[in-house]
């Protein structure tokens, strides 16, 4: 099944420890994508990747790292969490053929204490 | 800049009743519309998606939408709504193959038995 996949799907963490939320896709996409989903924001744009050690910031980058080592992966790292990371974050990727839009990943619901 | 305007931020309305999501849109250049879904602890399902050609796209689960250029919009209707199509829906642009999408604010149809 074409799929997006995250891990883990809830995760309680306290302010400073250094998490990565997992994301990898089967669907042999160019391009990968991290958003956070916030209440009465929407969905704002972290980090995108459009290959294979080609990332770039979107518009809410800071405290946040990425990486694209393999096509499938991309790995979202937390180096300090603070409270204000308190988020739903959401994976995506899709083809370079920009039409066909994203496919999701099911979300990340991430609280820092 | 593009942004995506959707006006209503939550509409509800009664089983079997039809329904009309609006969405509007400003870019100066073309762009691919889309409408997702959102349901209750899920990530984001490609509803349907306006490339080019006819103005009126038929989407999954009974949804449609009607691309207007001169008003910039693209409204989702369904005729008839069903309880589990409770969820939250999203508009959605994207200018070029590798640029990011953005998203409207949402909108949350609340289908009321």
């Amino acid at each position: 099944e074409a799929q997006v996949t995250q891990n883990p799907r809830y995760l309680i963490t306290v302010t400073g420890k250094k998490l990565t939320v997992t994301c990898s896709q089967n669907m042999n996409h160019e391009y990968m994508s991290w958003y956070r989903q916030d209440p009465g924001l929407g969905l704002r744009q972290i980090y995108y990747s459009m290959n294979v050690e080609v990332t770039d910031k979107g518009d809410v980058p800071e405290g946040y790292k990425v990486s694209r080592k393999e096509k499938r992966n991309f790995p979202l790292i937390l180096e300090s969490p603070s409270p204000n990371q308190t988020s739903l974050y959401f994976c995506a990727s899709s083809p370079s053929e920009g039409a066909r839009g994203y496919t999701f990943g099911s979300g990340t619901r991430l609280t820092v204490v | 800049a593009q942004s995506v305007t959707q006006l209503d931020s939550q509409v509800p309305v009664f089983e079997e009743a039809p329904v009309e999501l609006r969405c509007n849109y400003s870019s100066s250049v073309s762009v691919y519309l889309f409408w997702y879904v959102q349901y209750p602890n899920q990530g984001l399902q490609l509803l349907l998606k306006y490339l080019s050609g006819s103005t009126l796209v038929k989407g999954i689960n009974g949804f449609e939408a009607e691309f207007n250029k001169s008003q910039t919009s693209f409204h989702l209707r369904k005729p008839s709504v069903h309880i589990s199509d409770t969820a939250e829906y999203f508009c959605a642009v994207r200018r070029t193959s590798y640029d990011k999408v953005i998203f409207g604010p949402g909108t949350s149809l609340s289908v009321i038995p």
